[in-house]
């Protein structure tokens, strides 16, 4: 069973559109994260969130708002798409206690027309 | 915020020969360092990491090495083989909480043949 999971696994749009991911993890941990890897390959943290606290990355715009239903999702709501927002998204969990292993999820490849 | 630094950023070696890749970070707080492989198309995945209260740590072929008081930490792979093709990202975090980690650039390993 795969433990953390995406979808879609490719999103193709238009400029200025509207889009959603969604992450799901089935291990139990506490603290999720969004993670984009542009298209040289360069992985920045987004966010990372558990139950007590939302961490922003200063340099994320507010068009990008995670959304936590319950502790295993952590969904991706992208507003006005732009084109610069084309890369691949990576969902990510650790545990809570001596947490700091992440586990990655099969990525999400949003391309922007 | 943290910076992580990684050099090189293409490494070639022979088939069998050893690897070696070097980060150096900023943030004298960070007592988190893994190393994540990430094949062509793929998620990144955990391959070893070292907390700040351990000099060296070693997995088979695989081995990382901490440099508290320098900042900096290398990873090691010895005999290589073709499998080992891939690029290797390491990242630093304070650890606890929901704290993201901060990548480095990345270094795109060749091995070869």
């Amino acid at each position: 069973d795969t433990a953390v999971s995406q979808t879609p696994k490719y999103l193709v749009t238009q400029m200025g559109n509207d889009k959603s991911i969604k992450c799901e993890q089935n291990l139990g941990h506490d603290t999720m994260y969004w993670y984009k890897q542009d298209s040289k390959k360069f992985l920045k943290i987004m966010f990372s969130y558990n139950n007590k606290e939302l961490i922003i990355n200063e340099t994320v715009p507010n068009r990008f708002s995670p959304k936590s239903p319950d502790k295993a999702h952590l969904n991706l709501h992208i507003n006005s798409l732009e084109l610069g927002d084309s890369a691949v998204y990576f969902c990510a969990s650790s545990p809570s206690v001596g947490g700091e292993t992440q586990y990655f999820g099969p990525g999400t490849r949003l391309l922007v027309l | 915020g943290e910076n992580v630094e990684q050099h090189p950023s293409t490494l070639s070696v022979q088939e069998g020969d050893s690897a070696v890749i070097k980060c150096t970070y900023s943030d004298s707080a960070s007592n988190y360092f893994p190393w994540y492989k990430q094949e062509l198309g793929k998620r990144p995945q955990l391959i070893i990491d070292i907390r700040s209260n351990v000099g060296e740590k070693k997995d088979q072929r695989i081995a990382v090495t901490l440099n508290k008081t320098a900042k900096h930490f290398s990873l090691h792979i010895t005999e290589t083989q073709p499998e080992d093709s891939a690029v290797y990202f390491c990242a630093a975090s304070k650890g606890g909480g929901a704290d993201g980690l901060t990548f480095g650039k990345g270094t795109h390993l060749i091995i070869q043949p």
